[in-house]
């Protein structure tokens, strides 16, 4: 299982960029990065997901260099809503085809007025 | 909203009694998964449905637990004897079939969040 390490907290101050780093050293060939996010009480969220160099969609871009033992997750001018816990993973398969997730820790956001 | 339904969302109970979580997931998604959150920690794996089949259990479903999924529709998660440490969020997570694909877009329910007295 390939670890993930990212900051436990991280604050902002609403309407600036916000850059999450992942270390994932021992990713596998067929692992893809997935980040997810969770608010409280409730479950978590899938965000975005990629494999190498960068994927944007509606909500954050993840930058994944070429070595991709690491990956960044960016939200753009982030606003009080964007406070939460997001995760970092990288892609599971256990040898029943289950894709269990494995989450760390997590960073928590908070974005400040 | 993801389309998945936890029921009940809190549940008070004493030390001793059993508890029985009730999980409705995405009608379409034939996989289904249990997790169990603490706080400050992310969701622990805890079993695996693919329709009907337990495919998978996590070492740390205890024989005290035991989850159905009876006709591959809705999931049951019961806990016998609670103790004190089974105090968490008790989540369920759906996924669809994709075929030929290494990765894994999992839609989370609300949770029920268990308090042992």
């Amino acid at each position: 299982l390939a670890k993930t390490t990212q900051p436990i907290s991280m604050d902002s101050y609403e309407g600036q960029e916000v850059n999450i780093t992942c270390s994932h050293n021992n990713i596998a060939t067929n692992d893809y990065i997935t980040w997810y996010q969770q608010f409280p009480s409730q479950g978590p969220r899938f965000i975005i997901q990629g494999y190498k160099t960068k994927v944007t969609n509606e909500v954050a871009s993840l930058f994944i260099p070429a070595d991709r033992k690491s990956s960044t997750l960016s939200l753009p001018r982030v606003s009080l809503s964007d406070t939460a816990v997001y995760y970092c993973l990288v892609g599971t398969r256990s040898g029943a085809g289950s894709y269990q997730l494995t989450f760390g820790k997590g960073t928590k956001l908070s974005v400040i007025p | 909203d993801t389309g998945v339904s936890q029921d009940p969302r809190h549940k008070i109970t004493k030390r001793g009694q059993n508890v029985t979580f009730r999980c409705d997931p995405i009608s379409e998604h034939n996989r289904l998964y249990w997790y169990r959150q603490t706080l400050g920690q992310g969701p622990e794996f805890l079993t695996y449905f693919q329709n009907e089949a337990q495919l998978e259990k996590s070492r740390l479903l205890s024989d005290r637990f035991s989850a159905e999924r009876p006709k591959g529709s809705f999931s049951t998660l019961e806990i016998q004897r609670t103790e004190q440490g089974d105090s968490a969020m008790y989540l369920c997570a759906c996924r669809g079939t994709e075929e030929g694909t290494v990765t894994d877009t999992q839609y989370f329910g609300p949770g029920t969040r268990l308090t042992v007295l």
